[in-house]
C-alpha cells in the first residue's frame, strides 16, 4: 500500500544550527515528492518538489530536499535554522502508476520549533 | 499573480442548515481538489475536479455533502443538513494539470473555511 511516514512527531533545533525534517515513502514506481509547510493560523504552502533528475532539489526560504531511492527516503533540510521556520511541515508523495494518481498521500506532519 | 481564494473564512451555522463553500482556483489551474484538515494532521481528500468533470467523489463522507464546478473554474462544496461532527476546516487546492505541453503537478492551497456548527 502507498503510504508517507514521518517519523518524528516534532523537531527541536537551536537557531542557527542545520535542520533536517524526515520523510520516507512507500509507491509502487517512481514517486513524485513534494514537502510544503503549514505556519500557524495559515494555509499549506508549496515549498519544494522532487520529479525526475538531481536528486537534491532546492525550495523555497532556503530549505532544500534530497531523494534518496535506495532508502526510499526525501528529507528536508536547511543550513542555517531560523525561528521564523517554526511551523508544520508535510511530505506528501504522488503514486503515478495508481489510477487515482491525482491525489497526493500526505504523512502526518513534523512539528518544527526553533528555540532562539 | 492572485492565489486560491476561498469564501467565506468562517461559517457558523445551526445544526441541520444547510451551507455553500466556494473556491475560487488559480486563473487557469485544470485541477481542482477538496480537503477536509483536522487541527495538527494532514490533509484528508474529499473529492477531485479536472476542468468540470468531477472525476473522483471516493472521500465525501456521506451524501449529504456535495460539489460542483460547473464551468470548470470556481467549485462550491456544500454540505445539507449540517451536523457537528461537520466542524473542521475544509481547504481547496488547484493545480495547473497540463499547459504548454508540461505537466505542473503541485497543488496550491487556499487559505480555508472554518466551519463550525453548532
Amino acid at each position: 500500500a502507498q503510504s508517507v511516514a514521518q517519523p518524528e512527531d516534532q523537531v527541536n533545533v537551536a537557531e542557527g544550527n542545520p535542520l533536517t525534517v524526515k520523510c520516507t515513502y512507500s509507491v509502487s514506481g517512481n514517486p513524485y515528492l513534494f514537502w510544503y509547510v503549514q505556519y500557524p493560523n495559515r494555509g499549506l504552502q508549496f515549498l519544494l518538489k522532487y520529479i525526475t533528475g538531481d536528486n537534491l532539489v532546492k525550495g523555497s526560504y532556503g530549505f532544500e530536499a534530497e531523494f534518496n531511492k535506495s532508502q526510499t527516503s526525501f528529507h528536508l533540510k536547511k543550513p542555517s535554522a531560523l525561528v521564523s521556520d517554526s511551523a508544520l511541515y508535510f511530505c506528501a508523495v504522488r503514486d503515478i502508476f495508481l489510477d487515482s494518481n491525482y491525489q497526493l498521500i500526505w504523512g502526518a506532519g513534523t512539528k518544527l520549533i526553533i528555540k532562539p | 499573480g492572485a492565489g486560491v481564494s476561498q469564501s467565506p473564512r468562517y461559517k457558523v451555522t445551526k445544526r441541520g442548515q444547510d451551507v455553500a463553500l466556494r473556491c475560487d482556483p488559480i486563473s487557469g489551474h485544470v485541477s481542482l481538489y477538496w480537503y477536509r484538515q483536522a487541527l495538527g494532521q494532514g490533509p484528508e481528500f474529499l473529492t477531485y475536479f479536472n476542468y468540470e468533470a468531477q472525476q473522483d467523489k471516493s472521500g465525501l463522507p456521506n451524501d449529504r455533502f456535495s460539489a460542483e464546478r460547473p464551468e470548470g473554474s470556481i467549485s462550491t462544496l456544500t454540505i445539507q443538513r449540517t451536523e457537528q461532527r461537520d466542524s473542521a476546516m475544509y481547504r481547496c487546492a488547484s493545480s495547473a494539470g497540463l499547459a504548454g505541453g508540461k505537466t505542473s503537478y503541485e497543488q496550491y492551497f487556499g487559505p480555508g473555511t472554518r466551519l463550525t456548527v453548532t
